[in-house]
């Protein structure tokens, strides 16, 4: 069983800072199954990311991704009042059909 | 556009069978092309997966759920159902269904609001 382990837990920044969000695999992943998304209190997970370096729908391009096998990063620049949230990624296993995520990283409002 | 809302029960007791629902508008589960999930997070948890229906109607579950967990998909209505049964407090959360996007590599890109269920006495 795949373990996705992100970093840190915390992450405490200010408007126009650069954030950086971890997201290690326990096991090497096909990069096109890595996907990142967004959460705020009272609201879905909303996609970011797919394919590992993809922006979904809608999404500024002061988020980008990069990464493959183990290692994912989620970099979101110029960061703005609403992009404080929890951030998730996510691994798709297809055989059989399987979601699994990491536990979150928490951007904080310095 | 695509719109998912989940409902059902929303407190059920220890060893009973929890019943969800998932009301798809904006497109036809029959002739999308899509498949769908049922995620959850439980308090203070990390999110989990449920289970999966597949573009062709097949359905799977988490392995750690899958004696417990029944996925149905009901075309006519347009709608998704999951049934977890003999519950426990572990399976208090927040239950979500969303679309599995083929062109995005499955990524789940359109959720439901949620529906809480809460297994208590």
């Amino acid at each position: 069983e795949i373990v996705l382990t992100q970093s840190p837990g915390t992450l405490s920044l200010s408007p126009g800072e650069t954030a950086t969000l971890s997201c290690r695999t326990s096991q090497s992943v096909n990069y096109n199954y890595l996907a990142w998304y967004q959460r705020k209190p009272g609201q879905p997970p909303r996609l970011l990311v797919y394919g590992a370096s993809n922006r979904a729908s809608g999404i500024p391009d002061r988020f980008s991704c990069s990464g493959s096998r183990t290692d994912f990063t989620l970099t979101i620049s110029r960061l703005e009042p609403e992009d404080f949230a929890v951030y998730y990624c996510q691994c798709f296993d297809p055989s059989p059909p399987t979601y699994t995520f990491g536990q979150g990283t928490h951007l904080d409002l310095k | 556009q695509l719109q998912l809302q989940e409902s059902g029960s929303g407190l059920v007791k220890p060893s009973q069978t929890l019943s969800l629902t998932c009301d798809v508008s904006g497109a036809s589960i029959r002739t999308g092309g899509y498949s769908w999930s049922w995620i959850r997070q439980p308090p203070g948890k990390a999110l989990e997966s449920i289970g999966y229906v597949s573009q062709s109607g097949t359905t799977y579950s988490n392995p750690s759920l899958k004696s417990r967990v029944a996925i149905s998909i009901d075309m006519s209505k347009n709608q998704l159902s999951l049934k977890v049964t003999s519950v426990t407090a572990a399976d208090t959360a927040v239950y979500y269904c969303a679309r599995a996007y083929p062109s995005y590599y499955y990524a789940l890109d359109v959720w439901g609001q949620g529906a809480t269920v809460i297994v208590s006495s």
